[in-house]
Parts: C-alpha cells; sequence; structure tokens
C-alpha cells in the first residue's frame, strides 16, 4: 500500500511569491496534519483536518491556510512568502482526528530566495 | 503549555553500544508519548508509542517506558547498529480540547553510530 504522497519534493521561491504544498494520505486515513520543520529543529504543528474541516491550528499567520478535498488529500498554502518560511513541510495522515498514531510523509523541501 | 525536551546531542557511539537518550514532558492532561526517527532526506518515521502510564512501547530492538511519576519517556537499545544512525525526536499528543491530535515535539537528538 502507498505511503503518505507529498509534491512536489523539492521548490525554489521568491519572497512575496506564494506557494501550494500537496498531500495524499494513506487509503483509508481521514485526518491530515500539516507539519513545518525548521533545519535543525522539531516539527512544529500547523494544521489538522479531519473530514475536510479544520480541527486544529498551530500559533502561523494567517499566510498560511489549508483545506482538504472530498477524497481526504490536502493542499496546504502560503502566502507572502518570507525568507522564514524557508523549511521542510511535512504531512501526515492517520485513521481518525484522536491520539492515533500519526505516518508522514517525506515532505517538500521550500527554499525561500 | 505542553512541551518535550530532549537529550542535547548530538551522540556519538560504537556499534554495539548502549543507547539511551533522554526524554521528558509537560502536559496538561495524559499524553500519548512516541518515538520518531527521521533518515537523511525522508519524513519521520513512527518507532513506537506508549498511550498510558507503565506501558513499554517497542519496536526494532528500542524499547521505551512511560513514566508518569518521572514525566518521562526515555529510549533505550542495548546494542545499535550503523543503520541506527538518525534522528529521533520525541513527542506528545493529548486527547481532546485544542489540542486534539496535535503532536508536539522535541528538538530532536542526533545519532551517529560507527562501526
Amino acid at each position: 500500500d502507498a505511503g503518505v504522497t507529498q509534491s512536489p519534493t523539492h521548490l525554489i521561491k521568491t519572497r512575496g511569491q506564494h506557494v501550494t504544498l500537496r498531500c495524499s494520505p494513506i487509503s483509508g486515513h481521514k485526518s491530515v496534519s500539516w507539519y513545518q520543520q525548521v533545519l535543525g529543529q522539531g516539527p512544529q504543528f500547523i494544521f489538522q483536518y479531519y473530514e475536510k474541516e479544520e480541527r486544529g491550528r498551530g500559533n502561523f499567520p494567517d499566510r498560511f491556510s489549508a483545506r482538504q478535498f472530498p477524497n481526504y488529500s490536502s493542499e496546504l498554502n502560503v502566502n507572502a512568502l518570507l525568507l522564514g518560511d524557508s523549511a521542510l513541510y511535512l504531512c501526515a495522515s492517520s485513521w481518525g482526528q484522536g491520539n492515533q498514531p500519526q505516518h508522514f510523509g517525506d515532505g517538500t523541501r521550500l527554499s525561500i530566495l | 503549555g505542553n512541551s518535550v525536551t530532549q537529550m542535547e546531542g548530538p551522540v556519538t557511539l560504537s556499534e554495539e553500544a548502549f543507547l539511551t537518550i533522554n526524554c521528558t514532558y509537560t502536559a496538561t492532561g495524559y499524553p500519548s508519548l512516541f518515538w520518531y526517527v527521521q533518515y537523511p532526506g525522508e519524513g519521520l518515521q513512527l518507532l513506537l508509542k506508549a498511550t498510558k502510564a507503565d506501558d513499554k512501547g517497542s519496536n526494532k530492538g528500542f524499547e521505551a517506558t512511560y513514566r508518569k511519576e518521572t514525566t518521562s519517556f526515555h529510549l533505550e537499545k542495548g546494542s545499535v547498529q550503523v543503520s541506527d544512525s538518525a534522528v529521533y525526536f520525541c513527542a506528545l499528543s493529548l486527547a481532546g480540547g485544542t489540542s486534539y491530535g496535535k503532536l508536539t515535539f522535541g528538538q530532536g537528538t542526533i545519532l551517529t553510530v560507527h562501526p
């Protein structure tokens, strides 16, 4: 079975641009979460979606937004990119919205010039 | 707030040495605890978990016991291999409230194992 897949794997943008990152969860998983991992640090929670509704939001500015589609895939959008947005963006899926283990994709490496 | 603190790294060991990576947590409520491993260029893989006090999680020779009295979840392995070289993250999640399902991670510990 396919794991969590993310696209693209790498992306280079300039300040002020916007970006869309995509995630397909493991088949049967209904919850998708997004995390930002800055080099040398642990991942920081951005959003959780379950059954197409936002169920949790981390301490990130409104430039960050996300949505979940009927097939449970998800997009993360970031507007007005800043240098500090350079990071590995990780998507994780789980069957439900509770404390089930989350399964991570390999991430999208976003570099801002 | 909720937080996870891991021992300072990096940790460098010889093959077949004993490994301990310390992890302590602060949480309001009763968290589930996890260890994740990240190999270079990859995402995080779940290594083991424990959902209540005194539970022991184990996988691939790694073990960790949920100690409520010391709020700890230390990772151990009796004999490490070169292939265990990676970054290890301790994490917690809480049921209920606005933190529901959110993973809170420690800063990670880099492990390097030499032949």
